[in-house]
């Protein structure tokens, strides 16, 4: 089973600033990744898929990029509704997820 | 409207059976994966496995499978998943989402989770 390893696993940014996640395979997965963004009480939303498709009615602050084994959700200006848990996927794995809390 | 609804929250006993359900409408249910997914109490998202309603075809996590049962009925449009004897470690909350992206089992749709408790 593939391994996804997210970095960090806490990120304390203000509203305004831009925030960069990483999810790094332990093999290829070409560009088959998706990210999530969980609330606290809410189940998670899929934000992008493919690694850089955002989902239907993700806002354009959200992109990702990457292929292969690394990858990267950008939030190019943070909403304070963007405070949360973010979780990355590939086929039957998730990543252990990055929280982005208030700094 | 895409819609996944789940069956409420539970309270059972270790050694207890349960079978929790996930309804879908809006869509064609035949069609599409319905995937389940568990978050133990402040952790993260793990992926137990998924089903093909339209054939039944279903897909489990190594680290589930032989622990839970994945099953669908197509006549009503509705998922379960099932435990034949719960233990402590079954407390969670469960997803039940749907994956209308092919194998990827990206999930776009997500039910609103039952809160499955074990306890003595």
């Amino acid at each position: 089973e593939i391994v996804l390893t997210q970095s960090p696993a806490t990120l304390s940014l203000s509203p305004g600033e831009r925030a960069t996640l990483s999810c790094r395979a332990s093999q290829s997965v070409s560009s088959y990744l998706a990210w999530y963004q969980q609330k606290p009480g809410q189940a998670p939303r899929l934000l992008i898929y493919d690694a850089s498709n955002r989902a239907t009615g993700i806002p354009a602050r959200f992109s990702g990029s990457g292929s292969g084994t690394d990858f990267t959700l950008t939030i190019s200006s943070l909403e304070p509704e963007d405070f949360a848990v973010y979780y990355c996927q590939q086929r039957r794995t998730f990543g252990q997820g990055t929280k982005v809390e208030i700094k | 409207e895409v819609q996944l609804v789940q069956s409420g929250a539970e309270v059972k006993k270790p050694g207890e059976s349960l079978k929790i359900s996930c309804k879908g409408s809006g869509y064609s249910f035949t069609s599409y994966w319905i995937g389940w997914v568990r978050q133990m109490p402040g952790k993260g998202l793990e992926w137990m496995g998924i089903i093909y309603p339209g054939d039944s075809d279903t897909r489990y996590s190594p680290s589930f499978q032989g622990q839970v049962t994945i099953s669908a009925d197509k006549s009503i449009s509705t998922a379960y998943l099932q435990w034949s004897s719960l233990k402590a470690s079954d407390t969670a909350m469960y997803y039940c989402a749907l994956g209308r992206y092919g194998d990827n089992y990206y999930f776009d749709y997500w039910g609103q989770g039952t809160l499955v408790t074990v306890s003595s």
